[in-house]
């Protein structure tokens, strides 16, 4: 059975930092693409950053780039996504998900505030 | 970059109706096209993937088709688990990326 949960959402300042993790289990994960995906309360889905399966090449939306890193590690089974100066409209809840040609195996999210 | 939209946003249907969703890309996306349903406080769960391949799983009244820069969803058949929002995505290559805006199907 596939398993995949994130963690680390909180509630965080403007101009703070936050590390999601997702550990996944049931699939080969070291031979999978993954990725983050976030969802706005209320609002639609954005895919956010991408990472090879040997981490060797790395994506983003432009409203990440310089701000969040995703990273691996597959000897864990686990995806990460560090976000660095994070903005009110980073809030949302996060999503890991083993991508490439489709998209099938999704976590249940972990939600992230970024509030004054 | 790539930008894609759906129409219409939301859509009001019976159970029993056929319904049909389209999603249109800025760019070429050749079939790399795909379709998930997502519902309050869930995931997005993968229905469709290469513009018109069933996720296994997924009931036969859902199908996609479509190629380049116009796609469609057809739900056949409507079953009352079937409200709920559905996003198209491409993913023209493994690098970037792109969702639509959504189509809430929700009861007429």
């Amino acid at each position: 059975e596939v398993q995949m949960e994130e963690s680390g959402g909180d509630l965080v300042h403007p101009g703070g930092s936050l590390r999601l993790s997702c550990v996944a289990s049931g699939f080969t994960f070291s031979s999978s693409w993954m990725s983050w995906v976030r969802q706005t309360p209320g609002k639609g889905l954005e895919w956010v950053a991408n990472i090879k399966e040997d981490g060797s090449e790395k994506y983003y939306v432009d409203s990440v780039k310089g701000r969040f890193i995703i990273s691996r590690d597959n000897a864990e089974n686990s995806l990460y996504l560090q976000m660095n100066s994070l903005r009110v409209e980073d809030t949302a809840v996060y999503y890991c998900s083993r991508t490439g040609t489709k998209s099938d195996f999704w976590g249940q999210g972990t939600l992230v505030t970024v509030s004054s | 970059d790539i930008q894609m939209t759906q129409s219409p946003s939301t859509l009001s249907a019976s159970v029993g109706d056929t319904v049909i969703i389209t999603c249109r890309a800025s760019q070429d996306v050749k079939n790399w096209l795909a379709w998930y349903q997502q519902k309050p406080g869930k995931a997005p769960k993968l229905l469709i993937f290469k513009t018109s391949n069933l996720e296994s799983g997924v009931p036969s009244r859902f199908s996609g088709s479509g190629s380049g820069t116009e796609f469609t969803l057809t739900i056949t058949s409507l079953q009352p688990d079937d409200f709920a929002t559905y996003y198209c995505q491409q993913y023209n290559s493994y690098s970037i990326y792109t969702f639509g805006p959504g189509t809430k199907v929700d009861m007429k």
